[in-house]
């Protein structure tokens, strides 16, 4: 069974700096697509960064990146210029690209992250 | 577009009880699944659909019973409550493979006493 762990269940930031969020996976597939999702206290989970995992190159979205080293089974995140309403708790997920329950994600325990003003 | 909804927002229940959490989706999408989120363990998968008429259990389907009639609805249906259901329930629908997004909706939080 896949495994997602986030070893950092808090973090904080001071505003403007730049924070890296920890997750690492356990699976014997070589197809799986990873994401990070971000909830803020609303409770809505919001998709902020998917990597495949055929791809090399490292997946961007405006101040978010990850770094995503296959070998190791790790993927972090990086938030860049860190700002108030980046607030929220952070989970890490895998899927494979092959399934047969739907697209299950399975999800790390989650990091909340804290912005410093 | 509404995009997921779930009904209720919020529900306290006795032990013992039944009830049906709501989910909807305007998406047109065939895949549809329910995790509920306890603290500490992220989001765990209750029961999925791939299409109408299809639905298969997930990690945690014991307490948990559901239907898919209709390609909008997926109705999650707790036979008869218990405080170990205590949680916050997500539905989420997508297109297709895990290639494509999955949507949330606003997730309901139930409180078993």
């Amino acid at each position: 069974a896949q495994t997602v762990t986030q070893s950092q269940p808090e973090m904080s930031v001071q505003e403007a700096e730049t924070v890296t969020l920890s997750c690492t996976y356990d699976t014997s597939e070589s197809d799986y697509y990873l994401f990070w999702y971000k909830q803020p206290p609303s409770r809505q989970m919001i998709l902020v960064i998917r990597q495949e995992a055929y791809k090399q190159q490292n997946a961007t979205e405006n101040r978010f990146s990850v770094n995503f080293q296959k070998a190791a089974k790790s993927f972090s995140l990086k938030i860049s210029d860190s700002q108030l309403g980046d607030a929220a708790m952070y989970f890490c997920a895998y899927c494979p690209e092959f399934n047969n329950a739907g697209n299950m994600l399975t999800f790390g325990g989650g990091t909340r992250l804290m912005v410093k003003p | 577009n509404a995009g997921v909804t779930q009904t209720p927002k919020f529900q306290v229940l006795k032990t013992g009880q039944s009830m049906t959490l709501q989910c909807a989706q305007d998406m047109n999408h065939e895949y549809m699944s329910w995790y509920r989120q306890d603290p500490g363990m992220g989001l765990r998968l209750i029961h999925y659909s791939v299409g109408a008429g299809i639905t298969d259990q997930g990690e945690v389907p014991n307490g948990y019973n559901v239907s898919r009639s209709t390609t909008e609805d997926f109705p999650l249906r707790l036979l008869s409550a218990a405080p170990s259901q205590t949680s916050v329930y997500f539905c989420a629908s997508s297109y297709g493979t895990a290639a494509y997004e999955q949507y949330f909706g606003p997730g309901t939080r139930l409180t078993v006493t």
